[in-house]
C-alpha cells in the first residue's frame, strides 16, 4: 500500500465551478499536509500547508486534514482559467522527516 | 521565484555518460531535497542533506550520488547514463525547524534528455 493515495484525474471543470481534489494515507504519524501547484512540468509551488486536522482558508482555496478518516482536501472556490495545473498533495510526519507526495490530480478549467 | 536555484535548465547527453546538476537552496535553508519526475510516473523522493549530512535516502540508483557542500549548495552526481533516466529532477529546500516543518521550496529543475 502507498503511503500516499491520490485520483490521478484528469478532471475537467467550467470556469466558476468548485473544485474539490482529494488525498488518503495511511500512516498516523503524518501530522503537516501541503498542497502544491504545478504547472506544465515547472517545479511545485506550494499553495496551501496545514498541521494537524481541520481548515485553513487563504482567497479562494481551503485545505481541509481529517486525521481520524485520514484524509485530505483542497476546495478551489470560482476556479479560473489560471488554476488549470496539476496539484500535488504531500505529507510528513515532523521535521526532518521525509515528505511524502501524491501522484498528483490534473486539472483544467475551461473558459 | 522560490529562491532555489538550479542548473543547468537543460541537459541533453548520451547513454553511458554522467553529468552533475546542480541546486542552491533559499537563503536560510539547511535541508535540501532532491526529486526525480517522469513522464508516467509522480514525483520521487531520491535523497534529502541536512547541513552537509545525508539525512534520509528514497528511490536512489547507486549509480546516482550527491552531496551537499559546506557553502549548502548540493550536487547530484548521475553517471552510466541510460534512456530511462530521462527526465525532470527538481532540488527542495526547506529551514526544517518544528514550526515549519511543512514548507519545502522547489527550484525550476533540470530536465535531462538521454538519447
Amino acid at each position: 500500500q502507498k503511503e500516499v493515495e491520490q485520483d490521478p484525474g484528469p478532471l475537467s471543470v467550467p470556469e466558476g465551478a468548485i473544485v474539490s481534489l482529494n488525498c488518503t494515507y495511511s500512516n498516523s504519524a503524518f501530522q503537516y499536509f501541503m498542497w502544491y501547484r504545478q504547472y506544465s512540468r515547472k517545479g511545485p509551488e506550494l499553495l496551501m500547508y496545514t498541521y494537524s486536522s481541520g481548515n485553513k482558508e487563504d482567497g479562494r482555496f481551503t485545505a481541509q486534514v481529517d486525521k481520524s478518516s485520514k484524509y485530505i482536501s483542497l476546495f478551489i472556490r470560482d476556479s479560473q482559467p489560471s488554476d488549470s495545473a496539476t496539484y500535488l498533495c504531500a505529507m510528513i510526519a515532523g521535521a526532518g522527516n521525509q515528505f511524502y507526495f501524491g501522484t498528483g490530480t490534473s486539472l483544467t478549467v475551461i473558459p | 521565484d522560490s529562491g532555489v536555484t538550479q542548473t543547468p535548465k537543460h541537459l541533453i547527453t548520451a547513454t553511458g555518460q554522467r553529468v552533475t546538476l546542480r541546486c542552491s537552496p533559499r537563503s536560510g535553508d539547511l535541508s535540501v531535497y532532491w526529486y526525480q519526475q517522469s513522464l508516467d510516473q509522480g514525483l520521487q523522493f531520491l535523497i534529502q542533506y541536512y547541513n552537509g549530512e545525508e539525512r534520509a535516502k528514497g528511490n536512489i540508483l547507486e549509480r546516482f550520488s550527491a552531496q551537499q557542500f559546506p557553502d549548502l549548495h548540493s550536487e547530484l552526481n548521475l553517471s552510466s547514463l541510460e534512456l530511462g533516466d530521462s527526465a525532470l529532477y527538481f532540488c527542495a529546500s526547506s529551514v526544517l525547524t518544528s514550526g515549519r516543518a511543512g514548507e519545502q521550496f522547489f527550484g525550476p529543475g533540470t530536465r535531462l534528455t538521454v538519447l
